[in-house]
């Protein structure tokens, strides 16, 4: 079985720009979660989406904003792009997003390098 | 409010054993969760505790005392390869997100 898939893995963009990453949920997850991991820091919670709908977001500003399609799969989008946006974003998987003792998978990330 | 406090660094030697805890506190619990993480990767789930007590897989364990806030990975027969940060994140009643701590990252020497 293919675990949670994203894309791209790595990419450089420059400051003003806007960037769409993309994430695949395990087949059978309705739940994705996005969090921005800073170098040297835990991860921090940006959205959650549970069918399509979004379910939970972080303290982060409007440039940020995500959605989820119909299979599942999920983008998100950061517009305006600040140095400080330069981090590796994660996706995660999981089959309903609650807090049953299921497992929460995570892809390997997209590293977002700001110039 | 939340807060979740885990130690910066640590260092073991190969074939020792090594604890590493976590503190948090929260006013809805529901759950605390261990990650591996090496350098440039993405985090790997090691255990999940919502319940008192000890859950042992192999050579990992991971502790919780939720009358504490207190919960700890412990790691057995330490290997080269288990160089890596771990996350503890605990999961809350109210809302769908993982409350990270900043990680412990864990240097094992020869």
């Amino acid at each position: 079985d293919a675990g949670v898939t994203q894309s791209p893995t790595h990419l450089i963009k420059t400051r003003g720009q806007q960037v769409t990453l993309r994430c695949s949920p395990i087949s059978g997850h309705k739940s994705v979660s996005w969090y921005q991991q800073v170098l040297g820091q835990g991860p921090q919670f940006i959205f959650q989406y549970y069918e399509k709908e979004e379910r939970g977001r972080g303290n982060f500003p409007d440039r940020f904003s995500a959605r989820q399609f119909p299979n599942y799969s999920s983008e998100l989008n950061v517009n305006a792009l600040l140095l400080g946006d330069s981090a590796l974003y994660l996706c995660a998987s999981s089959l309903d997003g609650g807090w049953t003792g299921n497992t929460i998978y995570f892809g390997e990330g997209s590293w977002l390098t700001v110039v | 409010g939340q807060n979740i406090d885990q130690p910066t660094e640590m260092t073991a030697t190969e074939g020792a054993i090594v604890q590493i805890n976590c503190t948090y506190q929260t006013s809805g619990f529901n759950g605390l969760f261990w990650y591996q993480q090496h350098a440039g990767e993405a985090p790997t789930f090691l255990s999940y505790n919502v319940l008192d007590g000890l859950e042992e897989k192999g050579r990992f364990s991971s502790f919780l005392s939720r009358s504490k806030g207190y919960s700890y990975l412990l790691l057995k027969e330490l290997q080269m390869k288990d160089s890596a940060s771990y996350l503890c994140a605990m999961a809350e009643d109210s809302n769908y997100q993982l409350i990270w701590g900043a990680g412990t990252k864990l240097i094992i020497k020869p």
